[in-house]
């Protein structure tokens, strides 16, 4: 079965701090893209930041930027500069490059950033 | 900037009354998904619909479910007989395909939470 793992229940931050949020992913596919969603308390779902399998740059989305270990199945994200407005569910997402291919998510970790 | 929308943005209903959920996708977007989230937990795939047709279902997505595209802009997600156990946050979700290619990323409504009583 094709699972996403986020081993972090919980973490917090200090505001202007950098925090890193980890994840672990099974895959049998060479082809594959991974997510990071953000849920606000409003539990609205937010793209941050998306990375190709295929793509051995890390990508970077201003404060957002992730590590990809595609040998270790590892994909964590790093957010620097840590705001009061970062506070929320976070979510690690495969999804296997195919038509209609489904988001398969991890339990998510819960951040809080302090002032 | 094109979104996602759902409608009603709350539903309670009754154990065993049917409910229509409804998604507006963004307008050049191919690929349709159904995720629901119990609270607390993860959010899990129901369900995605290409081409007018199903493409992929979970097994959550059994016979007291169904989708449907009725016009060239809605996308509605039907439960025939609720359960108290459906009680969850029902999210929609719309990607564009690439010429030739895979689909593209997945952008989300705001989700529709649902009680059963």
């Amino acid at each position: 079965a094709q699972t996403v793992t986020q081993s972090q229940p919980e973490m917090s931050v200090q505001e202007a701090e950098t925090v890193t949020l980890s994840c672990t992913y099974d895959t049998s596919e060479s082809n594959y893209y991974l997510f990071w969603y953000k849920q606000p308390p409003s539990r609205q779902m937010i793209l941050v930041i998306r990375q190709e399998a295929y793509k051995q740059q890390n990508a970077t989305e201003n404060r957002f930027s992730v590590n990809f270990q595609k040998a270790a199945k590892s994909f964590s994200l790093k957010i620097s500069d840590s705001q009061l407005g970062d506070t929320a569910m976070y979510f690690c997402a495969k999804q296997v490059v195919y038509q209609g291919g489904k988001l398969i998510f991890g339990q998510g970790t819960e951040l809080s950033v302090k002032p | 900037e094109p979104e996602v929308t759902q409608t009603p943005s709350h539903q309670v209903t009754q154990m065993g009354q049917e409910v229509i959920l409804r998604c507006v996708p963004i307008s050049n977007h191919l690929y349709f998904y159904w995720y629901r989230q119990i609270l607390g937990q993860k959010v899990e795939f129901l369900v995605s619909f290409y081409n007018n047709e199903i493409s992929e279902k979970s097994e959550i997505f059994d016979d007291q479910f169904s989708v449907e595209r009725p016009d060239g802009s809605n996308f509605t997600l039907k439960i025939r007989s609720t359960k108290l156990e459906d009680s969850a946050m029902y999210f929609c979700a719309s990607s564009a395909k690439l010429a030739g290619g895979p689909q593209e990323t997945q952008y989300f409504g705001p989700g529709t939470r649902l009680l059963v009583l």
